[in-house]
């Protein structure tokens, strides 16, 4: 167990639709990470939140947001969904944004959109 | 900009083999690199980090940055070592990581 807790396991969901999915960082990371896994693009970058505030975007569309609140959990937004939105989003925490530090992963949030 | 290459898709190899992951790496700056390992679709676990020079699980890699590679190898497979395997770059301006698309190792017996 890495620590790192994401709520929904599963979730199907229609297009056009909005999910949100939840992570909760382990205890004393400040830094939070979302990727999301499918099968033709693999493990991509998608946004990280240090302590609150947005710190490095990657590859996240428009119709996705985040954010992390005090409490330091971290929350990510799709809306109108595709059918392509269907994949594995993962959550990953830090304790903070240095060299050294390791990032573990959550068990991630399967997504499918029908 | 940074790129990580896993030129393998899938690696199949009998129990008792050598095998080798290939990882090559594109960063302009003093890389950071890990392997991540992922069995059946659950979480990426942290396999090795090129700073601690460990050895985990009976893998090792060695950074060599003459050749911008960090290849994963061990020198005698386990069945219980097929999984996806993941090479990752930390990018050291934010700490975010850049992976490669990923190798399936599968062991037979």
């Amino acid at each position: 167990d890495s620590g790192v807790t994401q709520t929904p396991k599963h979730l199907i969901t229609a297009t056009g639709q909005r999910v949100t999915l939840r992570c909760s960082p382990r205890s004393g990371d400040l830094s939070v990470y979302w990727y999301q896994q499918s099968l033709d693009q693999g493990l991509q970058f998608l946004i990280q939140y240090y302590n609150g505030e947005e710190r490095a975007k990657g590859n996240i569309l428009e119709r996705f947001s985040a954010q992390q609140f005090p409490d330091l959990h971290s929350e990510l937004n799709l809306s109108s969904l595709e059918l392509g939105d269907s994949a594995l989003y993962f959550c990953a925490s830090s304790v903070g944004t240095g060299v050294f530090n390791t990032i573990y992963f959550g068990e991630g949030s399967w997504l499918t959109v029908v | 900009a940074q790129r990580v290459t896993q030129p393998e898709k899938l690696l199949s190899v009998f129990k008792g083999a050598p095998v080798e992951l290939k990882c090559n790496y594109s960063y302009s700056g003093s890389p950071e690199l890990f392997w991540y390992v992922q069995y059946s679709r659950q979480r990426l676990q942290l396999l090795l980090r090129h700073i601690s020079r460990e050895s985990i699980k009976g893998f090792t890699a060695d950074l060599n940055k003459g050749e911008t590679s960090f290849h994963l190898k061990k020198p005698f497979a386990q069945e219980e070592d097929s999984a996806m395997y993941y090479c990752a770059l930390k990018n050291s301006g934010y700490s975010t990581l850049t992976f490669g698309k990923g190798t399936m190792l599968l062991v037979s017996p």
